[in-house]
């Protein structure tokens, strides 16, 4: 039960695009589309961006979006705002019938 | 109002037990996966234990195994998670979540505190 890696920090100016990958195995993100990303804001609960790979829940800016190839996954943002700064942790059913997140990365607008 | 209300954390020695409870509101709890994911100080997200819908499925991290449980009462619309053996490493913020097995976690509480110290 690996945490998938993540990259510990990204970061872009206003207006521009990032994406955060999320690498696992043949075992996690490679082998289902259980995929699912969280932003977390300090000293706030996780709030879901994008489910079962790129699915956006109601709400959610269309600047997210979701993707993945093999075994990684990956979450970009475009039209970076202010508000988007805050931690993002990806999230992977596995073949272990066990669930494991990703360290987590850092967003810093500049 | 969609809401998941944590209680039931505190201060507890090393060994010790803890029940913490989420009650939910505002949708149909008995057709989400529900799951206790914990946030050590400091540290990023893990997944602790989830439950399918009808109680029927129980899936534990191995570092809780045998020591923890998880379990839902669909008719209170409660789930809950049974802590026993206490150990250090467990002191955590505990968040509850539901949602799909296959979408992902779409509600979460606000998160009640476990401290294990003596």
């Amino acid at each position: 039960q690996s945490a998938l890696t993540q990259p510990a920090s990204v970061s872009g100016s206003p207006g521009q695009s990032v994406t955060i990958s999320c690498t696992g195995t043949t075992s996690d993100v490679g082998a289902y589309n259980r995929v699912s990303w969280y932003q977390q804001r300090p000293d706030k609960a996780p709030k879901l961006m994008i489910g079962e790979v790129n699915i956006r829940p109601s709400g959610v800016s269309n600047r997210f979006s979701g993707s993945k190839s093999g075994n990684t996954a990956s979450l970009t943002i475009s039209g970076l705002q202010a508000e988007d700064e805050a931690d993002y942790y990806c999230y992977s059913y596995t073949t272990e019938k066990t669930w494991v997140f990703g360290g987590g990365t850092r967003l810093t607008v500049l | 109002e969609v809401q998941l209300v944590e209680s039931g954390g505190g201060l507890v020695q090393p060994g010790g037990s803890l029940r913490l409870s989420c009650v939910a509101s505002g949708f149909t709890f008995s057709g989400y996966w529900m799951t206790w994911v914990r946030q050590a100080p400091g540290k990023g997200l893990e997944w602790v234990a989830n439950i399918k819908e009808d109680g029927s499925d129980k899936y534990y991290v191995d570092s809780v195994k045998g020591r923890f449980t998880i379990s839902r009462d669909n008719a209170k619309n409660s789930v809950y998670l049974q802590m026993n053996s206490l150990r250090a490493e467990d002191t955590a913020v505990y968040y509850c979540a539901g949602g799909g097995v296959n979408y992902g976690m779409d509600i979460w509480g606000q998160g009640t505190t476990v401290t294990v110290s003596s």
